[in-house]
């Protein structure tokens, strides 16, 4: 079974759109995360977020929204794409925030044009 | 084995050599370290970590080691395979929130046959 999944895999979208990325984990882990990985493969925390607290990277633009339906699932909305949204985003989750372990899912590949 | 940093984006050694790959982190309040893998298409995959109250910690082929005095962090890997080639990627994390895992920049890493 796949611990963190996420869909699609791959989205190419225009310009302009409003798009959803879904993430569900079957690990019962606490918290969840969204990072973004560009085209020179760095890794940057985008979200996190548990049942009681969302901590966003003040680098994010508001364009960019996590929504969770229940504990399992933290999907990503992302408002009025743009060009340089193009990148693999990734979701994770961890027994519990910042010390332990996280566990990646196999990233969606999104493509702006 | 070749140890290189961080700037040296890609590391290549012979199969069946160790293979030593340095980070550096900059946050003195980081108090866990992590190591990933990122093979081509797929999520980063947990290798190992440590706290900052050890030193060392063995896993099976991959030794980290922790150096807080220099702020420096390594990965170890016994006898590597063709399986090891990979993006390997050092993070940490600070405090018990729920902040995420800061990345460093990832080497590349390359085994010869």
């Amino acid at each position: 079974d796949t611990a963190v999944s996420q869909t699609p895999k791959y989205l190419v979208t225009q310009m302009g759109n409003d798009k959803s990325i879904k993430c569900e984990q079957n690990l019962g882990h606490d918290t969840m995360y969204w990072y973004k990985q560009d085209s020179k493969k760095f890794l940057k925390i985008m979200f996190s977020y548990n049942n009681k607290e969302l901590i966003i990277n003040e680098t994010v633009p508001n364009r960019f929204s996590p929504k969770s339906p229940d504990k399992a699932h933290l999907n990503l909305h992302i408002n009025s794409l743009e060009l340089g949204d193009s990148a693999v985003y990734f979701c994770a989750s961890s027994r519990r925030g910042g010390l332990y372990e996280q566990y990646f899912g196999p990233g969606t590949r999104l493509t702006v044009t | 084995g070749e140890s290189v940093g961080l700037h040296l984006p890609t590391l290549s050694v012979q199969e069946g050599d160790n293979s030593i790959i340095n980070c550096a982190y900059s946050n003195s309040a980081s108090d866990y370290f992590i190591w990933y893998k990122q093979e081509s298409g797929k999520g980063p995959q947990f290798i190992i970590d440590i706290r900052s109250n050890m030193d060392k910690r063995q896993g099976q082929r991959v030794t980290v080691l922790l150096n807080k005095t220099v702020k420096h962090l390594s990965l170890q890997i016994a006898a590597t395979q063709p399986g090891d080639s990979a993006v390997y990627f050092c993070a940490e994390g600070s405090g018990g929130g729920a902040d995420g895992l800061t990345f460093g920049k990832g080497t590349h890493l390359i085994i010869q046959p």
